[in-house]
């Protein structure tokens, strides 16, 4: 079946420095893969797509500048969390497929970050 | 913009309880899909249904698309500990040059031995 690795599963990070997120698709190309935000208790809230070859389509009131996605190959989207705030710790989720959205996705583990 | 809504938010149930988990919508999915995430980890995918009325089964898991192809439940029969978790109910959505899911609020479930 579709593995989906995300890496790290953890971070801490000090406020103001960079952190980047990796997503790769195992055995598997996916020319979309998909970033979601997750707070304690709640459900998934998408952030972007991640597009192979071209620029990520940014959901509404997420801030392109500040959480950057580099899709630059078939198997491999990353996150870039730039500047990162408190506010930012969260639980950052991917997920690809090769069946569109009618059959679901396939999730990474997770990244649990924590700003300090 | 399509919503997924789901009830209940949370149960607590004793082991061997039957339950339902609901998810509505006022619009038409040409697909649902349920998902169970446990704490720290990614939803996995238990199913996807894709025609109305369609009913999957999953051991002691049943799922049942609507009809009209706007609504979906889970049941799960004899309920045990290991099936405690975060449900999710998702379903695509049209998005710039393809497709993107949302996601209902999910239902937590816990289960007491």
């Amino acid at each position: 079946g579709a593995v989906v690795s995300q890496h790290p599963s953890w971070v801490i990070c000090k406020s103001g420095t960079s952190v980047k997120i990796e997503c790769r698709s195992l055995d598997f190309q996916a020319t979309t893969m998909f970033w979601y935000r997750q707070f304690p208790k709640q459900s998934l809230m998408l952030m972007a797509t991640s597009n192979e070859g071209s620029k990520a389509t940014y959901e509404q009131g997420v801030e392109k500048d500040k959480f950057l996605i580099n899709h630059a190959s078939l198997t491999l989207s990353t996150l870039t969390v730039t500047s990162a705030h408190p506010e930012d710790s969260s639980f950052y989720i991917c997920s690809a497929g090769t069946g569109g959205g009618n059959y679901g996705y396939t999730f990474g583990s997770g990244t649990r970050l924590t700003v300090v | 913009t399509q919503l997924l809504e789901q009830s209940p938010q949370f149960l607590s149930i004793q082991e061997g309880e039957n339950l339902t988990v609901y998810c509505n919508s006022s619009s038409v999915f040409s697909s649902l899909q349920w998902y169970r995430q446990e704490p720290g980890e990614g939803p996995v995918l238990l199913v996807t249904v894709v025609t109305g009325g369609e009913v999957k089964k999953l051991k002691r898991l049943t799922f049942q698309f609507g009809d009209a192809r706007k609504d979906s439940s889970l049941h799960i029969t004899a309920a045990q500990p290991g099936d405690t978790g975060l449900y999710l109910c998702a379903g695509p959505t049209r998005n710039t040059g393809g497709f993107k899911t949302i996601f209902g609020a999910g239902t937590r479930l816990f289960v007491k031995a």
